[in-house]
C-alpha cells in the first residue's frame, strides 16, 4: 500500500502565508486532493490537482505537485484564523481507493 | 444543504453491546464508504459499496459489517464493540467516475462504555 507522510504541525501568524507539504510513495495516475478538517466535523475537500498539472491556483490557495519527487504542498495565501484546522492530503490508489497523509494541524497566531 | 448525512452525530454503547450508524446521501453516488479515524489519526478505510458490490479492506476486524439496501443509505454494524473501537466513524460518497472526489458527512463519535 501506499505511504502518505506530512508534519504533524505547523504554526504562522496571521497575514502569513502557510505551506503544508506532503509526500507518498506511489499514486495511480488521477486526481490529488487536500482536504481540511475542523474539531468534531468531517472532512471537507479544499482543492485537488489533476497528476498531469504541476501548479493550480484557487483564490488563496496553490497546489504544487512534483511528480519525480512524490511531493505534494498547500500553500494558503494571507492565512486567516479560521483556517486553523488539520489538513490531510489524499493519495489516490487503486480501485476508489484514497489514502490519507497523518494531517498537519495548522495553528494561526494573532 | 447536507448531501451526506450521518446518524447519530454521537453515539455512547456499552462494551460488547451492538450498535448501529446510518448514513445517507442526495446525491446518487455509487459509490459509498465507511471510514474509522481514532484521535489523530488520519481516516481509515473500513470498507465501501461500489452499487451493491461490497469491498472489504484486508484489515478490517470481522467485527465490523455493512449493508447497503440502497442507492442512497448505508449502515456501519458493530457486533461486539470493544473499548478500542471508539472512534469518530465517517462516510464518505463518490461517483466513481471523472475527478471522483469523495463527500464527506459530518461523522458520528462513538463512545464505549
Amino acid at each position: 500500500g501506499e505511504d502518505v507522510e506530512q508534519s504533524l504541525f505547523l504554526s504562522v501568524r496571521e497575514g502569513d502565508s502557510s505551506v503544508i507539504n506532503c509526500t507518498y510513495t506511489d499514486s495511480s495516475s488521477t486526481y490529488l486532493y487536500w482536504y481540511k478538517q475542523e474539531p468534531g466535523a468531517g472532512l471537507q475537500l479544499l482543492t485537488y490537482i489533476f497528476s498531469n498539472m504541476d501548479m493550480k491556483q484557487d483564490q488563496r490557495l496553490t497546489v504544487l505537485l512534483n511528480k519525480k519527487d512524490k511531493h505534494l504542498s498547500l500553500r494558503i495565501a494571507d492565512t486567516q484564523t479560521g483556517d486553523s484546522a488539520i489538513y490531510f492530503c489524499a493519495i489516490p490508489g487503486g480501485g476508489n481507493k484514497l489514502t490519507f497523509g497523518t494531517g498537519t494541524q495548522l495553528k494561526v497566531e494573532l | 444543504d447536507a448531501m451526506v448525512i450521518q446518524n447519530p452525530r454521537y453515539q455512547v454503547t456499552q462494551f460488547g453491546k451492538p450498535v448501529t450508524l446510518s448514513c445517507s446521501q442526495t446525491l446518487n453516488h455509487n459509490v459509498m464508504y465507511w471510514y474509522q479515524q481514532k484521535s489523530s489519526q488520519a481516516p481509515k478505510l473500513l470498507f465501501h459499496y461500489y452499487d451493491k458490490d461490497f469491498n472489504n479492506e484486508a484489515d478490517t476486524p470481522d467485527n465490523f459489517q455493512s449493508r447497503r439496501p440502497n442507492t442512497s443509505f448505508c449502515f456501519l454494524d458493530i457486533r461486539s464493540p470493544g473499548l478500542g473501537d471508539a472512534a469518530m466513524y465517517l462516510c464518505a460518497t463518490s461517483r466513481a467516475t471523472g475527478v471522483d472526489i469523495q463527500y464527506f458527512g459530518a461523522g458520528t463519535r462513538l463512545s464505549v462504555l
